[in-house]
């Protein structure tokens, strides 16, 4: 099975400012993708943003972008210009572009803050 | 339309009690999937439909039953529980690996069911 890793259980930022997120992962794989999710704490599980493996180009949607190293097996979340609707839990996840059990492999979140 | 729906939205139910969460996606989606979750932790997978068939029990006791009536339903039937099985369950569904299309590949929640076992 693949693992995810989150480091930081919980993180906190200031309303605008900018926070990075860490997740690293473990594969032999070299056709996978992975997600971060968002939970806030009505518990509807949203996705964030994705990354194709075999793409070199980082991901961005809106003020969310990734820092996708391949090589260092590293997928960090980075929100620009914090708002109070970021605070949430946020789950990495990994999916395999060949597995036919159709399986994610989530870390174990990181819960955000965001101070006013 | 991107929605996956789950009812009821709340379930208490006593140890002896046969009860059933219901799950629906019009994605056209044919994996689909039944997650446990607790307060502040990662979705825990339970089992995993593709194309209406049983492709992964993670060794999940047998008061759960898992049932994929066709590619758009999801039950999960629930029978002499125990108190710590309460909690957050999640229903997803997505393509599955071997038929992606671009931008097709993510999974996609319902909202949960908050199941309280007395």
């Amino acid at each position: 099975a693949q693992t995810v890793t989150q480091s930081q259980p919980e993180m906190s930022v200031q309303e605008a400012e900018t926070v990075t997120l860490s997740c690293t992962y473990d594969t032999s794989e070299s056709d996978y993708y992975l997600f971060w999710y968002k939970q806030p704490p009505s518990r509807q599980m949203i996705l964030v943003i994705r990354q194709e493996a075999y793409k070199q180009q980082n991901a961005t949607e809106n003020r969310f972008s990734v820092n996708f190293q391949k090589a260092a097996k590293s997928f960090s979340l980075k929100i620009s210009d914090s708002q109070l609707g970021d605070a949430a839990m946020y789950f990495c996840a990994y999916r395999s572009g060949r597995d036919t059990g159709n399986q994610f492999y989530f870390g174990t979140g990181t819960s955000l803050t965001v101070i006013p | 339309d991107t929605e996956v729906t789950q009812t009821p939205k709340h379930l208490v139910m006593g140890m002896t009690n046969k009860k059933s969460l219901k799950c629906e996606q019009h994605m056209g989606h044919r994996a689909m999937y039944w997650y446990k979750q607790k307060a502040k932790k990662p979705p825990e997978l339970m089992f995993v439909y593709s194309y209406e068939k049983l492709s992964i029990n993670e060794s999940v006791p047998s008061r759960f039953s898992p049932e994929c009536p066709n590619s758009s339903l999801l039950n999960l039937h629930l029978h002499a529980l125990q108190p710590e099985d309460s909690a957050l369950y999640l229903c997803a569904s997505s393509q599955p690996a071997t038929t992606f299309e671009v931008s097709s590949y993510e999974q996609y929640f319902g909202p949960g069911t908050r199941l309280t076992v007395t």
